[in-house]
């Protein structure tokens, strides 16, 4: 069965940094290309960024409001993702879910971690 | 890139068809095959319930499909059933980077 495991939210403020994590398990990680998507308060889903397996060049890309203060990566040894934001904004708070990825579209899910970023 | 436009709430009785749409641009949905739908109840993880415009997930039921025609791609959800209530978003490639819509509330009458 897969799983899909986030951690590491939690409450910041505005201008701090925070690390997530997702732990995998019931497939082939290292093989498998990841994502990050995001949904903030009652409204819609935000793909935020997605990284390629390291075989095929371990290329991450990123949505543009996120594109140089948030970085993925992963540690294919530990069956972990992770999600690295910095200069977080009030507008970062959400709930961040860690997906698999694979032509478009998102076929795992985790259960999501909350982000909150507040004074 | 703009999101994805979709209504922000559609409705429909048990056991009729309702049709959720979700408009794009020639650089989204209307040049890649890779459309793709989610349902997500209240409190709950989004789940993949159409991929490739058409294809379902195993475990899915045939009564959601998928379509696309120009910039705009349709989800049908047939033989509406009570368990059918929950928020439906659209997503589509866009060449290294995915769009979603802005959700539709499905509400059962």
């Amino acid at each position: 069965e897969v799983q899909l495991v986030e951690s590491g939210g939690g409450l910041v403020k505005p201008g701090g940094s925070l690390r997530l994590s997702c732990g995998a398990s019931g497939f082939s990680f290292s093989n498998a290309w990841m994502s990050w998507v995001r949904q903030a308060p009652g409204k819609g889903l935000e793909w935020v960024g997605r990284i390629w397996s390291k075989s095929d060049g371990g290329i991450a890309d990123y949505a543009a409001p996120v594109k140089g203060t948030f970085t993925i990566s992963r540690d294919d040894s530990k069956n972990t993702l992770y999600l690295q934001m910095n200069s977080l904004k009030i507008e970062d708070t959400a709930v961040y879910y860690c997906t698999t990825y694979l032509n478009g579209y998102s076929e795992y899910w985790g259960q999501g971690t909350l982000v909150t970023v507040s004074p | 890139q703009s999101a994805l436009t979709q209504p922000p709430s559609a409705s429909g009785s048990p056991g009729q068809s309702v049709t959720i749409s979700c408009t794009g641009t020639s650089s989204d949905i209307g040049f890649y095959n890779y459309v793709s739908w989610y349902q997500q109840h209240p409190g709950k993880a989004p789940k993949l319930i159409i991929y490739e415009v058409t294809k379902r997930p195993s475990g899915v039921p045939d009564r959601f499909s998928g379509s696309k025609s120009g910039n705009t791609a349709s989800l049908t959800v047939s033989g509406l059933q009570a368990e059918d209530e929950a928020d439906y978003h659209c997503s589509s490639y866009a060449g290294r980077k995915i769009i979603f819509g802005g959700g539709t509330k499905l509400t059962v009458l």
